[in-house]
């Protein structure tokens, strides 16, 4: 079936370090988002692609950075510069062509992570 | 500018009880809007969505959602709710033309009794 996968579900890191994350679909579908969501502030938008080799920020994309060199693929490093990086990180994707469909995201399960 | 307002943070209802949460928007031209529901741990599923047309929807799972201009609210119903019903329920709002970002409430978590 197809979907998006995130890995790893947890993860846990030290102050100081840089982490990545990563998104995968099977779904041909052409953009591809980050979002991050903490307790009773909905989910927040980091950085967004539209086609391969190209990506744009979002709302909150300090101290985090992406690559899509792959229509597939779109990890997600969360950087040492950002200040609060505990919380839940999701990854979405859609497909851009028809009307119906253009607007409705599929989302991963999400990766938790924690920095101790 | 756009914003979405769930106004309930949490909400119980017993089970077989009828529900209605609630969402309002702001935006400048005709909305595409959606309810999501999320399970603890998990992403985000679809149950319905709204572009055009006749303004009340229906989703997944038994619920419908209601569309009202004048009021500037997307409610989310079911009749009667289950206990598998108890999750985190996200209202959203499709924005910036071709780039098609969706900005989301703040969750209204659902708990049901038995």
């Amino acid at each position: 079936d197809g979907g998006i996968t995130q890995s790893p579900k947890y993860l846990f890191r030290k102050e100081g370090q840089n982490v990545t994350l990563s998104c995968e679909q099977n779904l041909n579908h052409d953009a591809m988002y980050w979002y991050r969501q903490d307790p009773g502030q909905g989910l927040r938008l980091i950085y967004y692609s539209q086609i391969v080799n190209d990506f744009q920020k979002g709302d909150i994309a300090e101290g985090y950075s992406v690559s899509r060199e792959k229509k597939e693929s779109f990890p997600l490093t969360v950087t040492s510069a950002q200040k609060n990086p505990t919380a839940f990180y999701l990854c979405a994707s859609r497909t851009m062509t028809g009307h119906s469909g253009a607007n409705v995201l599929t989302f991963g399960a999400g990766s938790r992570l924690t920095v101790l | 500018a756009q914003s979405v307002t769930q106004p309930d943070i949490h909400i119980t209802v017993s089970e077989g009880a009828s529900l209605e949460l609630r969402c309002n928007y702001s935006y400048g031209a005709t909305p595409y809007l959606f309810w999501y529901v999320q399970s603890p741990g998990q992403g985000l599923q679809l149950l319905l969505k709204y572009f055009s047309g006749d303004t009340l929807v229906q989703g997944i799972k038994g619920f419908e959602a209601e569309f009202k201009r004048s009021q500037s609210s997307f409610n989310l119903r079911k009749p009667s709710v289950h206990w598998s019903d108890a999750a985190e329920y996200f209202c959203a709002l499709s924005y910036g033309g071709a780039t098609n970002k969706l900005i989301f409430g703040t969750g209204t978590l659902l708990a049901v009794q038995p």
